[in-house]
Order: structure tokens, then C-alpha cells, then sequence
């Protein structure tokens, strides 16, 4: 079956420091990936995109994300976190000749601590 | 720029009732998705429609229903309410199809809590 896993219910990261938001998916196709950030009481925000080309997708926000083919992972990265950047991050995928519907991950959620 | 909108933004029923949502889509926008959202939980996908006719159906319950307008608008009807059906409902829209990969655009949720 087609899903989509984030392995971490929650990341804790200190402010200026990397932070890494695991993604993985399941093999079977060629998926568009997605990464969307819900802040409390908002809708989903759409951050980036991998459709096909260079594996490293620039974002909003500073964001980027890495996709890798061989290890079927599409890891959220920042370079410098920031305390407003705290939140709950959804990885989705969408696959080819599967119809439109995005298949969302669980979710982690990102804590910045100053 | 134009968002999503969705109202109402937040709706209370008992079991056994009606409820109507409604979404209007950012302008020329032509797909509109509805995805259910239960505390906790990550969003799951129910139905889509493009160009008024329904594209794509998810885990929709038979009591639901949808549509979409001629003006793109999209309304989610729901019958019997139950108390499971508390959650948080979005719409999405994307933008007319120059491929299958573009992202969809998110309005703010309508919250419904069935008591």
C-alpha cells in the first residue's frame, strides 16, 4: 500500500542550530512530494515541492528539502532554526496516475527553544 | 493575494443533524479538494472536483455529500451527524492543469464539533 511515514512524533531544536524533519515514503512509483507547515489554529501552508530535477528544492522560509531516491526520503532541512519556525510540518505525497489527492504523513511537531 | 476562503470558520451541531460547508476557492482556480482532519490526526483526503465534476473520492462517508458550482464554489454536506465527525475540515485549490504536480492551496478550516 502507497503511505507516507514521518518517524518523529516531535523534534526539539535549539534556535540558530540545523534542524531535519524526516520524511519517507513507500516505493511504488514515481511520487511528487510535498511539505506544508500548520501553525495552531491555521490552515496548511504550503512550504515546498519536489516534482523531478535537482534533488535539493529551495522553499519559503529558508526551508529546503533533499529527495532521495535510493533511501525513498524527502528529509525537511534548515540551516539556522528559528523560535517562529516552531510549528507542526506535514510531508505529502502525491502519486502519479493515482488521482490529485495528497497522502499526508503524521506529522512532527518542531520545537525551537531560544 | 487571495486565499482560500472557507466558512463558517466554525459550526456546532448535535448528533443526528445537518451540516453545510462551504469553500470558495482562490480565484481561477478550477480543482477544489476537501480533506477531514481529527484532533490529532493528519489530514485525510475525502473527495476533489474539477470543473464541477467529481475527480478523485477518498474515505468520504455515504452521509456526505459534495459539489461543486458553476461559480467553483464547493459545499460539503453532511447528514446524521455523529459524534466522530468532530474535526477539522479543509478545503484546498489548485490552479488550472499544466501538469499533475501542482501544489494544492489551502483555506483555514471550518472546525465542526458534534455534541
Amino acid at each position: 500500500a502507497q503511505s507516507v511515514a514521518q518517524p518523529e512524533d516531535q523534534v526539539n531544536v535549539a534556535e540558530g542550530n540545523p534542524l531535519t524533519v524526516k520524511c519517507t515514503y513507500s516505493v511504488s512509483g514515481n511520487p511528487y512530494l510535498f511539505w506544508y507547515v500548520q501553525y495552531p489554529n491555521r490552515g496548511l501552508q504550503f512550504l515546498l515541492k519536489y516534482i523531478t530535477g535537482d534533488n535539493l528544492v529551495k522553499g519559503s522560509y529558508g526551508f529546503e528539502a533533499e529527495f532521495n531516491k535510493s533511501q525513498t526520503s524527502f528529509h525537511l532541512k534548515k540551516p539556522s532554526a528559528l523560535v517562529s519556525d516552531s510549528a507542526l510540518y506535514f510531508c505529502a505525497v502525491r502519486w502519479r496516475n493515482a488521482g490529485n489527492m495528497l497522502t499526508f504523513g503524521g506529522g512532527t511537531r518542531l520545537m525551537v527553544k531560544p | 493575494a487571495a486565499g482560500v476562503i472557507q466558512s463558517p470558520r466554525h459550526l456546532i451541531k448535535e448528533k443526528r443533524e445537518t451540516a453545510t460547508l462551504k469553500c470558495y476557492p482562490i480565484p481561477r482556480h478550477d480543482t477544489v479538494y476537501w480533506y477531514q482532519q481529527g484532533p490529532g490526526q493528519d489530514p485525510q483526503f475525502l473527495i476533489s472536483f474539477y470543473e464541477k465534476m467529481q475527480s478523485d473520492k477518498g474515505s468520504i462517508p455515504d452521509r456526505f455529500s459534495a459539489q461543486q458550482f458553476s461559480d467553483y464554489h464547493s459545499e460539503l454536506n453532511m447528514s446524521s451527524l455523529e459524534l466522530g465527525d468532530s474535526a477539522l475540515y479543509f478545503c484546498a485549490s489548485s490552479p488550472p492543469r499544466t501538469g499533475q504536480y501542482n501544489e494544492q492551496f489551502f483555506g483555514p478550516g471550518t472546525r465542526l464539533t458534534v455534541l
